[in-house]
């Protein structure tokens, strides 16, 4: 079953926050998150297995509560890049096969 | 990361007839895969392709609809065939890279547009 994210759009002043949320209704071994721009192919953000780790990149984090099956996404100071649609991917087991989000599109404005 | 080639980029192709969409990527990788994108929506899976061995269908696909190839660790092709407009969608392939062993990291390809008339 496809995972369900919040929220389906999104539209942010550059310097905004934002986060964006993952939920699944079975228990996840990893998250994925991903953004794809207009026209292109996806772009690997980070990843987080079990264990309610949580990471960085740069400007951009990431939860997982595998108890309540959701992951988290941040983005702090938003810049004009970051516009795209978000998706999270995810695993049930460790064999890398991964079920998509129904995606967030995030939209950032001067 | 690896480069990863997909051919052709768009095509637009009549009804009844098939279509083989390429993807070579420059080193070997042990995981491939096949998704579908309708405009505006997310990623499908439509099946891993594997080398050696016959590929794994996700639920709603079929081997007869879309045979893939895996002939090495750096190729597969996916044929859409017998084209209906249903079939009009982005078609990615990705790798999946990384020495950790499990749950590593999937690049994609650019995408091939397929429009059918």
């Amino acid at each position: 079953q496809q995972p369900v994210q919040s929220p389906q759009a999104v539209i942010l002043r550059e310097g905004e926050d934002a986060v964006i949320n993952c939920s699944s209704s079975k228990a996840l071994y990893s998250v994925h998150w991903y953004r794809q721009k207009h026209g292109e192919a996806p772009v690997f953000l980070m990843i987080l297995l079990k264990g309610g780790e949580q990471k960085g990149h740069e400007k951009i984090s990431a939860s997982f509560n595998e108890k309540k099956q959701q992951s988290s996404l941040y983005l702090t100071a938003s810049q004009l890049s970051y516009s795209g649609t978000y998706f999270c991917g995810t695993a049930r087991f460790g064999n890398e096969k991964l079920t998509f989000g129904t995606g967030t599109r995030l939209t950032i404005i001067p | 990361s690896a480069v990863i080639s997909q051919k052709p980029s768009r095509d637009i192709c009549q009804r009844g007839t098939s279509l083989t969409i390429q993807c070579q990527v420059d080193s070997q990788v042990t995981m491939m895969f096949w998704y579908r994108q309708q405009p505006g929506q997310s990623l499908t899976l439509i099946a891993t392709a594997n080398q050696g061995s016959e590929a794994t269908y996700e639920s709603g696909f079929v081997i007869d609809k879309f045979p893939i190839s895996r002939p090495n660790l750096t190729f597969s092709t996916l044929t859409v065939s017998n084209m209906s407009p249903e079939d009009s969608s982005i078609y990615l392939c990705s790798v999946s890279i990384g020495a950790g062993g499990r749950n590593q990291p999937q690049h994609f390809g650019d995408g091939t547009r397929l429009s059918i008339l």
